[in-house]
């Protein structure tokens, strides 16, 4: 079965720091994969997602990550984080049933200090 | 476009009532989703529509839970009777496929939920 593990259910960094979200997938298939964020109390939000072609993807709010088959990951970047990045992130595979249904992780809680 | 509409933004109620969450897609989107968001289980796939047509529900609980779509404008979750056991924050989202049931890499596009507390 297709699945995604999000290694760390939270992470702290400094204004400006790189922050680092990662997301490993199970998959038989090519995999096509999601980051979405979720800010308090709001809905999730697509971040950007990798369907086929260029392994780096690049997303909203200055957002990347890298698709890489041989360590089946598709860990989400960012180079200097802001206070407004913290939020809830997101990591999902989507499994064809005849429809599109997305599996999700479990979630990375990002905290932003000063 | 206003997004996915969901109401109400909170439910409270008592253990036994009937609950009804309403949620408005995206004009002119064809797939419909519901969602629920348990700290113990994540974001679990309730029941998903196509063309106001329910397609796939075997995310759905039990059977005091139903869902119905009787326009593409409109679709209500309903639980009846409700346990506390059904707090959670339901989403709603939804997504345009090209053809047919679209394709897996549609993008979905979600509400900002409901928190449901039942006491």
């Amino acid at each position: 079965a297709q699945s995604v593990t999000q290694l760390g259910s939270h992470v702290s960094v400094s204004e400006g720091a790189l922050v680092l979200l990662r997301c490993n997938y199970s998959s038989s298939v090519p995999p096509y994969l999601f980051w979405y964020v979720q800010y308090p109390n709001q809905g999730l939000q697509l971040l950007l997602k990798y369907t086929t072609g260029a392994t780096l993807v690049k997303g909203i709010n200055g957002f990347e990550a890298e698709f890489k088959k041989s360590e089946t990951s598709f860990h989400l970047t960012k180079p200097s984080a802001h206070m407004s990045d913290a939020a809830e992130y997101f990591c999902a595979v989507s499994v064809w049933k005849g429809f599109q249904k997305l599996v999700f992780g479990t979630g990375t809680r990002l905290l932003v200090s000063p | 476009d206003a997004g996915v509409i969901q109401s109400p933004r909170h439910e409270v109620t008592e253990m036994g009532q009937e609950v009804t969450l309403r949620c408005k897609p995206i004009s002119g989107h064809n797939s419909l989703f519901w969602y629920r968001q348990t700290m113990m289980r994540g974001l679990e796939l309730l029941i998903y529509f196509n063309n106001n047509v329910p397609i796939d529900d075997s995310g759905m609980p039990e059977d005091r839970f139903s869902a119905k779509m009787p326009n593409a404008s409109f679709s209500t979750l309903k639980i009846q009777p409700s346990e506390p056991r059904d707090s959670a924050v339901y989403f709603c989202a939804s997504s345009l496929g090209l053809a047919g049931a679209g394709g897996p890499t549609d993008t979905q596009y979600f509400g900002p939920g409901t928190r449901l507390t039942v006491l």
